[in-house]
This record gives structure tokens, sequence and C-alpha cells, in this order.
């Protein structure tokens, strides 16, 4: 069975600060992905990136970053120099690889980022 | 290009209604799947289909709920006999196949009074 866990439930932060949402992971399986969505307070779902198991690459778009640590199943998100706007819940997913978009979800770390 | 699109965007039914959700998929996207997010949740697999056919409904609950995706018109999610445990936010994701990347409409908020 396949579990996310992102243990902070809520995270707050000063405008500018960098900020990192932790995610980690359990699967039976060798090759799987791994992604994150965005949920601001409009409800909406915004796909932030996708990641497959055989990949362990950091990637860095704009101010994100992901790390990718295999050996300890997470796949933490950054958000460095953080703005108003990142207000969100971050959602934090696995699916198996060929189980292709049937993914399981964490409970999502809620962050608020102050003026 | 329109993105998947869900109506409506906000549903009230009293206990006992039906519900009846949809969703178009995305231009080109024949993979559709529903997903459920109760309140203060994250979002929890229910089912997958592709053009008349349920691949995965491993999510769905055995009762009061289907869904369907005909050849011809939106996928429809249905619950019969609403209860209050079925307010929620309901999100279809389509993709063009079962690799592609899911791309998730606005939702549907359901609260059944």
């Amino acid at each position: 069975a396949q579990k996310v866990t992102q243990a902070q439930t809520e995270i707050s932060v000063v405008e500018k600060e960098d900020v990192t949402l932790d995610c980690v992971y359990e699967t039976r399986d060798t090759t799987y992905y791994l992604f994150w969505y965005k949920q601001p307070p409009s409800g909406e779902l915004v796909f932030l990136i996708r990641r497959n198991s055989f990949d362990e690459q950091n990637e860095i778009s704009g101010r994100y970053s992901w790390n990718f640590q295999k050996s300890t199943s997470s796949f933490n998100f950054t958000i460095t120099a953080s703005q108003v706007v990142d207000s969100a819940v971050y959602f934090c997913a696995l699916s198996e690889w060929n189980a292709g978009n049937m993914l399981t979800f964490g409970g999502g770390t809620r962050l608020m980022v102050k003026p | 290009n329109a993105g998947v699109m869900q109506n409506p965007r906000h549903l009230v039914r009293r206990r006992g209604q039906e519900a009846r959700l949809r969703c178009s998929p995305m231009k080109g996207h024949s993979h559709v799947y529903w997903y459920r997010q109760l309140p203060e949740e994250g979002l929890k697999f229910m089912v997958y289909l592709q053009k008349e056919n349920i691949i995965d409904e491993s999510g769905m609950p055995k009762e009061r709920f289907s869904a369907e995706f005909p050849k011809e018109g939106p996928s429809i999610l249905r619950i019969q006999q609403v209860v209050r445990g079925d307010s929620a936010a309901y999100f279809c994701a389509s993709s063009r196949d079962s690799n592609s990347p899911l791309h998730f409409g606005n939702g549907t908020r359901l609260t059944v009074t």
C-alpha cells in the first residue's frame, strides 16, 4: 500500500523568508511518480511538478526547488523568498508506475505568507 | 484551448436527493479521473474511466455512487440519496493517456443540507 505523509499541517512565514515543505512517502514499488500540487484559496488545483523515481536530480524552477532523496523516501519542496501569493495549501502525491494517474495524496500543508 | 470543465461549481442538495456532477475533459483527452476532497483533507482517488469503460473504481463507495463516461458527452459522477457526509469538493481530472500529466478542473463543491 502507498502512503504520503506531510507532517506539517500549517506553516506561517513572513514574506521573503525561505520555506521548505516536507513530504515523505511509502511504496513497495521500485518505479513510481511523485508530484506537487498547489491549491490556492480559490480552490483549483495547480500542477507544479512530476518527477519519476529514476531521476534523483534536484529541480529548480524560478523560486521553487525540489529535493528528491530516494534513500530517505522524501520529496521536499522549497520556496525561496516567499511572497504573499504563495499562500495556499500544497499537496504532495505519489503514483505507481503502472497506475498512471491514480494518485495517492498527502494531507496537505497550509502555507501562510504574511506581508 | 479550454481546460477541464466541471459544472456546476457549487451544488446544494437536501438529504435524500440525487447529485449529478459533470466533467468535460480537455480536448484530445480520453482518460478521466474523479477525486474527492473532504473538508480539511487531501484528495482521495475515486474512479478512473476511459470512453464507455470503467478502468478502476477501487476508490468509489460501494453504494449510492456511480460514474460514467459515455461515447458522447461529459463524464458524470452520480450520487444517489445524498447524506451529509457526502459534502465535499469533487475534482475531475483528465489526461491524454494513462502516463501523461493530469489536468484538474476547478471542482464541484457539494453541500448536503
